[in-house]
């Protein structure tokens, strides 16, 4: 079973920093690309960004909103992704799920069947 | 970048009604497109992938279409169960959704 657990959300303020990391198990994690989603309250759903298997070059790709400010990275090792936000906005305030692209043996695509229960960042003063 | 928008932003049907929910690229994407249904809380939930494909265990009753830069989605005979945001997202050039529609029941 594809199991999800997102954490490291909370309360911090314009300018700062957080770490969300996504605990990942039920598949092979090194083999997946791996991206964050966000809801802001009451909102639709917007891309973060994506990390590639290292497989496939471990390259990232970051929504322009965001770009310059978040870097994704895994831990191959542990299961683990990661999401570092700096130089954090009001409008950042959301929820942060992680997921893992859907793949077949010989492609990864860039839509999501498995999502976690997400993790609320609250950016204000 | 694609730009996904959606059409009704929200609609309200009574049960066993036919639904028909439009989402239109500003650009060609193929069929490069998935539909996921959110309920208040809860993460969204895959429908419908590459315009048309049932996702599995998913309700017969849902349907995708189209192709280009037009797409549907249709509940045949809405449920209870189904009140919920739906949510379109082009996978043709990175990801984008669209920005969702929100089916009540009367």
């Amino acid at each position: 079973e594809v199991q999800l657990v997102e954490s490291g959300g909370g309360l911090v303020e314009p300018g700062g920093s957080l770490r969300l990391s996504c605990a990942a198990s039920g598949f092979t994690f090194s083999n997946a690309w791996m991206s964050w989603v966000r809801q802001a309250p009451g909102k639709g759903l917007e891309w973060v960004g994506r990390i590639k298997s290292k497989t496939d070059g471990g390259t990232t790709d970051y929504a322009a909103p965001v770009k310059g400010r978040f870097t994704i990275s895994r831990d191959d090792s542990t299961n683990t992704l990661y999401l570092q936000m700096d130089s954090l906005k009001t409008e950042d305030t959301a929820v942060y799920y992680c997921s893992p692209h859907y793949c077949t043996s010989t492609t990864c695509y860039n839509y999501f069947e498995y999502w976690g229960q997400g993790t609320l960042v609250t950016v204000s003063s | 970048d694609i730009q996904m928008t959606q059409s009704p932003s929200t609609l309200s049907a009574s049960v066993g009604d036919r639904v028909t929910i439009t989402c239109r690229a500003s650009q060609s994407i193929s069929s490069w497109l998935a539909w996921y249904q959110q309920k208040p809380g809860k993460a969204p939930k895959l429908l419908i992938y590459k315009a048309s494909t049932l996702e599995s265990g998913v309700p017969s009753r849902f349907s995708g279409s189209g192709s280009g830069t037009e797409f549907t989605l249709t509940i045949s005979s809405l449920q209870p169960d189904d009140s919920a945001t739906y949510y379109c997202q082009q996978y043709n050039t990175y990801l984008t959704f669209g920005g969702g529609t929100k089916v009540e029941i009367k």
